[in-house]
């Protein structure tokens, strides 16, 4: 039973540029969470994704950005980069509703580290 | 006022103590609680779920006070292997997880 995937692991892009990263979630799970989370932070929400669609937001910019696909797995793009947003970024895999055994426990990926110079 | 804090940390213990973290959170509606641990370099895990009767898991005990809008983890008998971040969580809705800053933890011989 796969975990929860992301690519890249590490990145390295320059202030102006946009990136994308990837995540597959746990096998069926059906909701996908991304969180930023900064050296010695926890981690922040970024937004999370049901049935293709955006469905909560934290407090981040309209260049963070993001996609669902059928096959539930999840794309974060970030535009116009900053040094700020040097970061790990952590995909989270979820059920949406909670039934049963379902604890709502988030299953998270290992991240990708994303260093903006 | 943040939506989760934590205690700040560290925590440098010896082997065997106990020790306790606390943890509060703004949002009254919260739906349920957690705490998670966090290797160095590494993702985060479910340690526990809290509930409001409080549970215990072997060496942990996690409480709620949903008056007070606190949370708690205990651990007795601290051992090496418990050195990490402990997160605090609180599912705001529909698995919407706001985590807290975290408390690192380091246990010493």
């Amino acid at each position: 039973d796969a975990g929860v995937t992301q690519s890249p692991t590490h990145l390295i892009k320059t202030r102006g540029q946009q990136v994308t990263l990837r995540c597959s979630p746990k096998s069926g799970h059906d909701t996908v969470s991304w969180y930023q989370q900064a050296l010695g932070q926890g981690p922040q929400f970024i937004f999370q994704y049901y049935e293709e669609e955006e469905r909560q937001r934290g407090n981040f910019p309209d260049r963070f950005s993001g996609h669902q696909f059928p096959n539930y797995s999840s794309e974060l793009n970030v535009n116009a980069l900053l040094l700020g947003d040097s970061a790990l970024y952590l995909c989270a895999s979820s059920l949406r509703f909670r039934t049963g055994r379902n604890t709502g426990e988030l299953f998270f990926g290992e991240g990708s580290r994303l260093t903006v110079l | 006022r943040k939506e989760v804090e934590q205690d700040p940390g560290p925590f440098n213990v010896p082997e065997g103590a106990t020790v306790a973290f606390n943890c509060t959170y703004s949002n009254s509606a919260s739906q349920s609680f957690f705490w998670y641990r966090q290797d160095c370099r590494k993702e985060p895990k479910l340690l526990m779920s809290v509930y409001s009767s409080g549970n215990e898991d072997g060496r942990f005990t996690a409480q709620l006070n949903r008056a007070s809008q606190y949370i708690s983890l205990l651990i007795r008998d601290s051992k090496l292997s418990d050195s990490a971040t402990y997160l605090c969580v609180v599912n705001i809705n529909n698995n919407d997880m706001r985590f807290g800053a975290g408390t690192r933890l380091t246990v010493k011989p």
